[in-house]
């Protein structure tokens, strides 16, 4: 199945940045603006934290940024807090069958 | 309060079939694209289908397609998903969103566990 690559894993101390990558083709990631990334805590329900490659929703802090280079869209979690610890899926839209997919995930840890 | 609640969720027989709900609440349904994505045991996210908001287009991923069913009835604030030919790969939480935003969901359910098993 279809599934934008992303590390399984990074991790940084309080008030450190983490950077996560999420890998895709011209089809998807490289092609089209439409790139969101969601965060999960466990047992929870994921919760929107960027939308369309760089904007937050209301109440999301500005400490969470997002930006796309060719194939390869960003996370970046800065000053890192507990709260943080999670992990963190990113989508994007593909313009054909599946019309959208998501990333493999990654869990952030805060030491 | 903006509210999706998922219901349905069974433990299934491989080859059986099953129709999850969505109730939603505090937005209006009929202007939003509705999303299903599901999530195996420790596993990550998987976008299942969409349909668009008056219900005359659906989308499947591949794996899925002619054994699932995504459709609305925006008078009853409702989202189903009938699935058939339950395959035990079939088992996750399955949770229902609304992408409210340009090809982003900020509204989720807290999701509903579908055990495919003999």
């Amino acid at each position: 199945q279809f599934a934008l690559t992303q590390p399984p894993s990074a991790s940084g101390s309080p008030g450190q940045s983490v950077t996560i990558s999420c890998t895709g083709t011209s089809s998807d990631v490289g092609g089209y603006n439409y790139v969101s990334w969601y965060q999960q805590h466990p047992g929870k329900a994921p919760k929107l934290i960027i939308y369309e490659v760089t904007k937050r929703p209301s109440g999301v802090p500005d400490r969470l940024s997002g930006s796309k280079s060719g194939n390869t869209a960003s996370l970046t979690v800065s000053g890192l807090q507990p709260e943080d610890e999670a992990d963190y899926y990113c989508r994007s839209y593909r313009g054909s069958s599946p019309q959208y997919v998501f990333g493999t995930g990654t869990r952030v840890t805060v030491l | 309060e903006v509210q999706l609640e998922e219901s349905g969720g069974d433990l299934v027989q491989p080859g059986g079939s099953l129709r999850l709900a969505c109730a939603v609440s505090g937005f209006t349904l009929s202007s939003h694209w509705m999303i299903w994505v599901r999530q195996a045991p420790g596993k990550g996210l998987e976008w299942v289908a969409n349909i668009n908001k008056d219900g005359s287009e659906a989308n499947y991923m591949d794996s899925v397609k002619g054994r699932f069913t995504v459709f609305r009835d925006n008078a009853k604030n409702s989202l189903y998903l009938q699935m058939n030919s339950l395959r035990v790969e079939d088992t996750a939480v399955y949770f229902c969103a609304a992408d409210n935003l340009p090809a982003a969901a900020a509204y989720w359910g807290q999701g509903a566990l579908v055990t495919v098993s003999s």
